[in-house]
Formats: C-alpha cells, sequence, structure tokens
C-alpha cells in the first residue's frame, strides 16, 4: 500500500478563493509530481519536483504554483480559483533511481463555484 | 492526445471472459507501464516493461511490448467484476524523467 496521502479528499469554494492542495510521502521518495484530470479523462503533468528546492513546469498549463521545502511535502495552492479550475489533482511520487512505478494518492477533487 | 493513445476507449465484457486492451504512442521509450484507476480514487501500478522487453507476466496480467510498431497491449485473463475500471497506458520518453499517460480504457466486466 502506497504512503502518499492528500488532503482534502474533496473541496468545495467559491471564486477568487485562495486554496492549497497537501501532498505527503513517507517513503523518502525524491521525485513528486501533481497530475490534473477531468472525470473520465487523461492525465496532465502540471509540476514536478526532483528534489528539495527543486521545481517544474509540467506538459499542460496551470495557475497553480508548488513548492518543494521538505522532501515528504509538496503542496500545490491557487491564489485565485476560478470555475476552469475544477477537475482533480493528483499526486505521485517516484524513487530517484530512474522512470520506474510512481504511487499514487487518491486524489483531490476540486470544485469551484 | 499527448503521447499515448489507447484502443478501445471503452471495453464490456462477461466476467470470466479476457479483456484486451492496445497503446500506441510516438516517441522512442525508455519503458512503458500500466496502471488502474477505479472510479474517483487515486492511480495503481499494474505492470513496467522495458523498451528491450517484449512480453512480462503478472499473475492474471500479460503485457506486451512491440516497439518497431511503438504499441503495446495489456492482457487480463479470466476477468472479474472487481477488474472493472479504468486502464491506463504510461510512457517514459528516452532522455525525459516524465510519465505520460494515454486517454484510458474504460473496462466493465459484468457478472
Amino acid at each position: 500500500e502506497a504512503d502518499i496521502y492528500q488532503t482534502p479528499r474533496y473541496l468545495v469554494i467559491g471564486t477568487g478563493k485562495k486554496i492549497t492542495l497537501e501532498c505527503s510521502q513517507t517513503m523518502g521518495h525524491d521525485k513528486m509530481y501533481w497530475y490534473q484530470q477531468d472525470p473520465g479523462m487523461e492525465l496532465h503533468l502540471i509540476h514536478y519536483s526532483y528534489g528539495v528546492n527543486s521545481t517544474e513546469k509540467g506538459d499542460l498549463s496551470s495557475e497553480s504554483t508548488v513548492s518543494r521545502i521538505r522532501t515528504e511535502h509538496f503542496p500545490l495552492t491557487l491564489e485565485s480559483a476560478r470555475p476552469s479550475h475544477t477537475s482533480q489533482y493528483l499526486c505521485a511520487s517516484g524513487a530517484s533511481q530512474n522512470t520506474g512505478e510512481l504511487f499514487f494518492g487518491e486524489g483531490s477533487r476540486l470544485t469551484v463555484l | 492526445s499527448q503521447q499515448g493513445e489507447e484502443d478501445p476507449q471503452a471495453l464490456s465484457i462477461q466476467e470470466g471472459e479476457n479483456a484486451t486492451m492496445n497503446c500506441s504512442y510516438k516517441t522512442s521509450i525508455n519503458n512503458l507501464q500500466w496502471y488502474r484507476q477505479n472510479s474517483g480514487r487515486g492511480l495503481v501500478h499494474l505492470i513496467l516493461i522495458r523498451s528491450n522487453e517484449r512480453e512480462k507476466h503478472s499473475g492474471r496480467l500479460r503485457v506486451t511490448l512491440d516497439t518497431s510498431k511503438k504499441s503495446s497491449s495489456l492482457l487480463i485473463t479470466a476477468s472479474r467484476a472487481a477488474d472493472t475500471a479504468s486502464y491506463f497506458c504510461a510512457t517514459v520518453i528516452q532522455g525525459a524523467q516524465k510519465l505520460v499517460f494515454g486517454q484510458g480504457t474504460r473496462l466493465t466486466i459484468n457478472p
């Protein structure tokens, strides 16, 4: 069972609010990722990190930002949420040796009204 | 789509039958992975096949890889109702350290 946790699982907020989605893993993985997924659709990489103080933008442009101050923690922040941000956000982590198996959290489903 | 396309997009079969899903990709890869996603949940890794491998087995799962055709298939034998889920292929592009996912196949196993 994967030791990667996302909170909150579900969030409904109004337009313009600032939100932070939390992601923590206890496996000591250097690599961490955020994917965005609309229901029944493919995953799009929006941010990734190869270690502390390393963050990169993914393939899909996103208005969110991330930080990696500690190995185990990779939060995602939206400064001003909009209805277009409504989606599921999936966090994942992997070991650094090579790009093998990723471990996923259960996801955070965000609805912006 | 991005790197991968899956076929079919949806598949519905009877319990006990075999299910086959296909994945095609566009560029050279280091490895290809298959994941399962139950509705509303995160993804779970099923199997990884490296670019120099042609076939791999894990329990009721059989994965093949044809790098000349840039395609892979996932076979689930003796399907069960619990196999109902979406299945995604994901590729690691040579020179990159990112997983790129396909669109997924929604598999429904009817009891």
